[in-house]
């Protein structure tokens, strides 16, 4: 079982729709959760980080946290083209992994006309 | 936020040689961390780089390929050795901040 995991997708949904990504990890002791987008070609940018069980909130974008189901998701209201780009689940705080991120492997997101 | 300048952006090196990377914050961190990213692939962790000791290697990669320095708190070299076409890639540094992980702008190596 992989340690993070993401479907590859990729994800189409309609502009202006709620796009929802998820994530499951495989170790109960991680600690920190977070959303990267991806633009192809450039470097992975921080949009979102969750510690704790429940929803977390920001402008479009919402985080939601299940520790008990190990499973963390994103999901992106009023999706517009520029949501466009991969979105990479990390997980800090495996067993072993010390503080180091865990990447999945990214679920590509298109936002359609 | 914290910016993290990363170079040189992409080059394209014949098989043999080796390329060092350089990466700089403009802030005092503890560690910094190295990833690669492989063609259509996620991130996968290199190294983590700590001053003043040498860098922790994960499983498959060996010192001996990928050299790290870490001379002070804002500056990590990172140095592909012996290179092969396998290790084409984008090749990142990346620091621990308080609210997350920052990326810099990666360096994409094409061996050929």
């Amino acid at each position: 079982q992989k340690e993070v995991e993401q479907n590859s997708g990729p994800l189409s949904v309609p502009e202006g729709a709620i796009a929802s990504l998820n994530c499951t990890y495989s170790d109960r002791v991680s600690q920190s959760f977070f959303w990267y987008r991806q633009y192809s070609g450039k470097s992975p940018e921080l949009i979102m980080s969750i510690y704790s069980n429940g929803d977390k909130e920001d402008g479009r974008f919402t985080a939601q946290l299940n520790k008990a189901s190990q499973y963390v998701s994103l999901l992106i209201r009023d999706s517009q083209p520029s949501d466009s780009a991969t979105y990479l689940c990390a997980v800090r705080g495996l067993t072993g992994g010390g503080n180091k991120l865990t990447f999945g492997t990214g679920t590509q997101l298109k936002v359609e006309l | 936020s914290a910016v993290i300048s990363q170079k040189p952006s992409r080059d394209i090196c014949q098989r043999g040689t080796s390329l060092t990377i350089q990466c700089q914050v403009d802030s005092q961190v503890t560690m910094m961390f190295w990833y690669r990213q492989q063609p259509g692939q996620s991130l996968t962790l290199i190294a983590t780089a700590n001053q003043g000791s040498e860098a922790t290697y994960e499983s498959g990669f060996v010192i001996d390929k990928f050299p790290i320095s870490r001379p002070n708190l804002t500056f990590s070299t990172l140095t592909v050795s012996n290179m092969s076409p396998e290790d084409s890639s984008i090749y990142l540094c990346s620091v621990d901040f308080d609210y997350g992980y920052t990326f810099g702008s990666g360096t994409r190596l094409t061996v050929v």
